[in-house]
């Protein structure tokens, strides 16, 4: 079946660290690649999104996600976090191709500490 | 653009009782689609419409369970008997065309006491 893996359920960091976020899916064919945010309260907002071309993709507040088709990853990295950025995330993935029918990963939740 | 809206917000009622929820899309979107998100499962696609039309209702958990969309503008969720499990946050998301992904609104939490 397809799935979607978020490994990291929780993480803790503290403001000016590294983030990566990990994101896998289970799935031979195209597909096209999500992360969304979800500030605590808040609905989720798009961060970023990959379809086609250039696999390292850049997102709003200094997001990027790289999409390696061999390891079926799409890891979510910012070099420096803020206390803001304090959220969950949640990777999602289209196997239909049109890019609309989305299945969620589990959500990782991240606190970042000052 | 006032986003995609959902109403009510909050939502308490008895077991047993019929619970609608209502979703406005982002004006010119043609796909609509209904969340749930819970702390054991996540956040499951329930069901999905395509120019006011029911797609895909394989995620629908049970009979009890409806959605509609009577318009490009208006859709709701329909839970008749309520039961404690179906306690929830409730989204719904809009989405123009293809490879766009989907804008969600605020959400609505559920609870079946």
């Amino acid at each position: 079946a397809q799935s979607v893996s978020q490994h990291n359920h929780h993480v803790i960091l503290s403001e000016a660290a590294s983030l990566e976020l990990g994101c896998n899916y289970s799935y031979g064919g195209t597909v096209n690649l999500f992360w969304y945010v979800q500030y605590p309260g808040q609905h989720l907002q798009l961060l970023l999104k990959y379809f086609s071309g250039d696999p390292l993709v850049k997102g709003i507040k200094g997001f990027e996600a790289e999409f390696i088709k061999s390891k079926f990853s799409f890891n979510l990295r910012k070099p420096s976090v803020q206390w803001s950025d304090t959220a969950e995330y949640f990777c999602a993935v289209d196997f239909t191709g049109g890019g609309n029918k989305l299945t969620f990963g589990t959500g990782t939740q991240l606190k970042v500490e000052l | 653009d006032a986003g995609v809206i959902q109403s009510p917000r909050h939502e308490v009622t008895e077991m047993g009782q019929e619970v609608t929820l209502r979703c406005k899309p982002i004006s010119g979107h043609d796909y609509l689609f209904w969340y749930r998100q819970t702390m054991m499962r996540g956040l499951e696609l329930l069901i999905y419409f395509n120019n006011n039309v029911p797609i895909d209702d394989s995620g629908m958990p049970e009979d009890r369970f409806s959605a509609k969309m009577p318009n490009a503008s208006f859709s709701t969720l329909k839970i008749q008997p309520s039961e404690p499990r179906d306690s929830a946050v409730y989204f719904c998301a809009s989405s123009s065309g293809t490879h766009r992904g989907a804008f969600f609104g605020q959400g609505t939490r559920l609870t079946v006491v």
